[in-house]
């Protein structure tokens, strides 16, 4: 069955940079365009970033433009989200969600989500 | 950018209510819109997709509507196990936007 992973979460300075990975499961994953949505403790969702099936278009909410880079590597099953400049505000929960259709020219719904992993950016 | 409201922000209902739960838009979306269930601790869960399509094995109390800028999610006949918060999501753009939620109450 669809499967996805998160790895990667834990305690950060400010300023400093984290790298979460995605490992899927149960699908054909350079087919699919993959998300990352977040959720701070106690509050609602929060969509981040979306890269293409190939990789080669990535869009990205305002407030983590220029610091957050999202990638994949297609011929390792693997999804990245590199965090740079982390802020407080940046703590949370941390979901790699799939979309729903190979392909999809970009107005596809979300249909499996990853259990995420924790991102806490504290001193 | 799009922006996403949804009303009630909470609501307490009884099992066996009909609740209906309200999403806007700013701008039209067509029918691309979701709806997510989340229970506390757990991974959101899709309910609802093209603003109106059950997902497979939703149970068919939960049905959705609208087109455009406005969006309801309904409950025919609330259950215990509907204790949850329900999002709604623009997926018709870039950024995807989910509305605040609504919590339900039982």
């Amino acid at each position: 069955q669809v499967q996805l992973v998160e790895s990667g979460g834990g305690v950060v300075q400010p300023g400093r940079s984290l790298r979460l990975s995605c490992a899927p499961s149960g699908f054909i994953f350079s087919s699919y365009a993959i998300h990352w949505v977040r959720q701070a403790p106690g509050r609602g969702l929060d969509w981040v970033a979306v890269i293409s099936y190939d990789g080669s278009n990535k869009y990205y909410a305002d407030s983590v433009k220029g610091r957050f880079t999202i990638s994949r590597d297609n011929s390792k099953n693997m999804l990245f989200l590199q965090m740079d400049s982390l802020r407080a505000e940046d703590t949370a929960v941390y979901y790699c969600a799939r979309d729903s259709y190979p392909f999809c020219g970009g107005d596809c719904h979300i249909d499996y989500w990853g259990p995420g992993t924790l991102v806490t950016v504290s001193s | 950018d799009i922006q996403m409201t949804q009303s009630p922000s909470s609501l307490s209902a009884s099992v066996g209510d009909r609740v209906t739960i309200t999403c806007r838009a700013s701008q039209g979306i067509s029918n691309y819109l979701a709806w997510y269930q989340q229970k506390p601790g757990k991974v959101p869960k899709l309910l609802i997709y093209a603003a109106a399509t059950l997902q497979s094995e939703v149970p068919s109390r939960f049905s959705g509507s609208g087109s455009g800028t406005d969006f309801t999610l309904t409950i025919s006949s609330l259950q215990p196990e509907d204790g949850a918060t329900y999002f709604c999501q623009n997926y018709n753009t870039v950024p995807r936007t989910f509305g605040p939620g609504t919590k339900i109450n039982i």
